[in-house]
C-alpha cells in the first residue's frame, strides 16, 4: 500500500531558529501534498496544499512567510517553520494524494512533534 | 461548503461490546466519506472509505460504516470492541468542489475490561 514517510518524528528547537520537516511518498507519486496542524486533543487543521512544481495554497489565517512549503518533486514536500516561537509548538502531519486521487484516499505521515523552547 | 459533525467527543465501551461512533455530514454535492484512526503521537490510518459504490463499507480491523443519504450519516461500527481499538477516530468528508478533506472534531474511544 501507499506509504508516506515524515521526518523527523520529534524535534526540539530554540526560539528564533528554523525547523524543516520532510514528507516523502515512498511508493507512489504524490501530485498533491497537504500539511496539517493538530493541537492537543483537537482535530486536524489544514494549513496548506502544495502541488508539485507550483506555489502552495495556504488556508486563511496561516502565515505563508512563517510556514514555508516546498514541493520540488513528486515524492517530496517540506515544511519549514521559520523563526519559531513557543506558540508554534504543535503536532504537524503531512498527507499525500496520488495522481489517481480520491478513490485511493489520502495517505498520512506519522507526524512531527515540534517543541519550541 | 462541506462539514462533518461527530457526536460525542468521548465514547467508552466494554471489551466485547458494540462500538458505534457517529458521523453526520453536510455537503451540497455527492461526498466521499472517510474514517481514520489515530493512535497517540502518530499520523492517521485509513479505516475505510465511501466513494459512491456500495453504501455499506467494510474496513480494516473489523470496522464497517454505512452511508445513509437520507440521514446524511456515515456512522462507524464494530460488533465487538477490543482493547487495541482504544484510539482517536476522525470522520472526514471530501468533495470535488472543495478539493480537500474536512475533518470532524474526533471521538476518543475508550475500551474497558
Amino acid at each position: 500500500g501507499a506509504v508516506v514517510s515524515q521526518h523527523p518524528s520529534r524535534v526540539i528547537c530554540k526560539s528564533g531558529t528554523s525547523v524543516k520537516i520532510e514528507c516523502r511518498s515512498l511508493d507512489f507519486q504524490a501530485t498533491t501534498m497537504f500539511w496539517y496542524r493538530q493541537f492537543p486533543k483537537q482535530s486536524l487543521m489544514l494549513m496548506a496544499t502544495s502541488n508539485e512544481g507550483s506555489k502552495a495554497t495556504y488556508e486563511q489565517g496561516v502565515e505563508k512567510d512563517k510556514f514555508l512549503i516546498n514541493h520540488a518533486s513528486l515524492t517530496l514536500s517540506t515544511l519549514t517553520v521559520t523563526s519559531a516561537h513557543p506558540e508554534d509548538s504543535s503536532f504537524y502531519i503531512c498527507s499525500a494524494r496520488a495522481r489517481t486521487a480520491i478513490n485511493y484516499g489520502y495517505t498520512f505521515g506519522s507526524g512531527t512533534r515540534l517543541t519550541v523552547v | 461548503a462541506q462539514s462533518v459533525t461527530q457526536l460525542g467527543s468521548h465514547v467508552s465501551v466494554s471489551e466485547g461490546a458494540l462500538v458505534l461512533l457517529r458521523c453526520n455530514y453536510s455537503s451540497s454535492v455527492p461526498p466521499y466519506l472517510f474514517w481514520y484512526v489515530q493512535y497517540p503521537n502518530q499520523g492517521l490510518q485509513l479505516l475505510l472509505k465511501y466513494t459512491s459504490a456500495a453504501t455499506l463499507v467494510k474496513g480494516i480491523n473489523g470496522f464497517e460504516a454505512e452511508f445513509k443519504k437520507s440521514e446524511t450519516s456515515f456512522h462507524l461500527t464494530k460488533p465487538s470492541a477490543h482493547m487495541s481499538d482504544a484510539a482517536e477516530y476522525f470522520c472526514a468528508v471530501y468533495t470535488g468542489t472543495a478539493s480537500k478533506l474536512t475533518f470532524g472534531t474526533g471521538t476518543r474511544l475508550q475500551v474497558t475490561l
